[in-house]
């Protein structure tokens, strides 16, 4: 089985500094990772995801997040917040089994509140 | 695409009754699961089907629950009776066989009065 740990409940950052959302996961099989974004009353949004090949990948709204095997981390970055970007973020992992369906596996969230 | 559909949006009902919730996945996504969202225990999987069976039903916490998925377009789950521990915001998903592909409805707003 996988987890995932999100090891800040809450991150608040000032307009225009940068940020760290941390992520660790656990599997005893190989994994893609994804970054969720939920706005206040919605659904989640894909944010961006690892699935192979360059350990950097990019994401929507200037994210990017890192994908490092052997701290099993896969951290949320962005060099420069605006307030829009206040809102709750979800790392999740899927096991790379080349299944017919991918059951994704959430940490418990991260609140970024982004002040003026 | 209009995307995942989920109704209600909102829900209040009285501890007892019978709360019925449902979603309709994107045309074409052959998975669909169910998860639970609170404060304290995040984002849960309840159940998922895959190509309308289900496959993974561990996560629903009592009898009380159950689901369905009739055919490609249309799930549902069912909470009789309900009761107050079972306020939470409920969310649909469908994707296809890719991974990545999870698309969330925007949610109900389950409250047990």
């Amino acid at each position: 089985a996988q987890s995932v740990t999100q090891l800040d409940s809450q991150v608040p950052v000032f307009e225009e500094a940068p940020v760290e959302l941390r992520c660790n996961y656990s599997s005893s099989v190989s994994v893609y990772l994804f970054w969720y974004v939920q706005y206040p009353n919605q659904g989640l949004q894909l944010l961006l995801k690892y699935l192979s090949g360059s350990t950097l990948v990019k994401g929507i709204n200037g994210f990017e997040a890192e994908f490092n095997k052997s701290q099993t981390s896969f951290h949320l970055r962005k060099p420069s917040v605006h307030i829009s970007d206040t809102a709750e973020y979800f790392c999740a992992v899927t096991k790379n089994s080349g299944g017919s369906n991918y059951k994704l596996t959430f940490g418990k969230g991260t609140l970024l509140t982004v002040n003026p | 695409d209009a995307g995942v559909i989920q109704s209600p949006r909102h829900e209040v009902t009285e501890m007892g009754q019978e709360v019925t919730l449902r979603c309709k996945p994107i045309s074409g996504h052959n998975s669909l699961f169910w998860y639970r969202q609170t404060m304290m225990r995040g984002l849960e999987l309840l159940i998922y089907f895959n190509n309308n069976v289900p496959i993974d039903d561990s996560g629903m916490p009592e009898d009380r629950f159950s689901a369905k998925m009739p055919n490609a377009s249309f799930s549902t789950l069912k909470i009789q009776p309900s009761e107050p521990r079972d306020s939470a915001v409920y969310f649909c998903a469908s994707s296809l066989p890719v991974p990545g592909s999870n698309t969330f409805g925007s949610g109900t707003r389950l409250t047990v009065v």
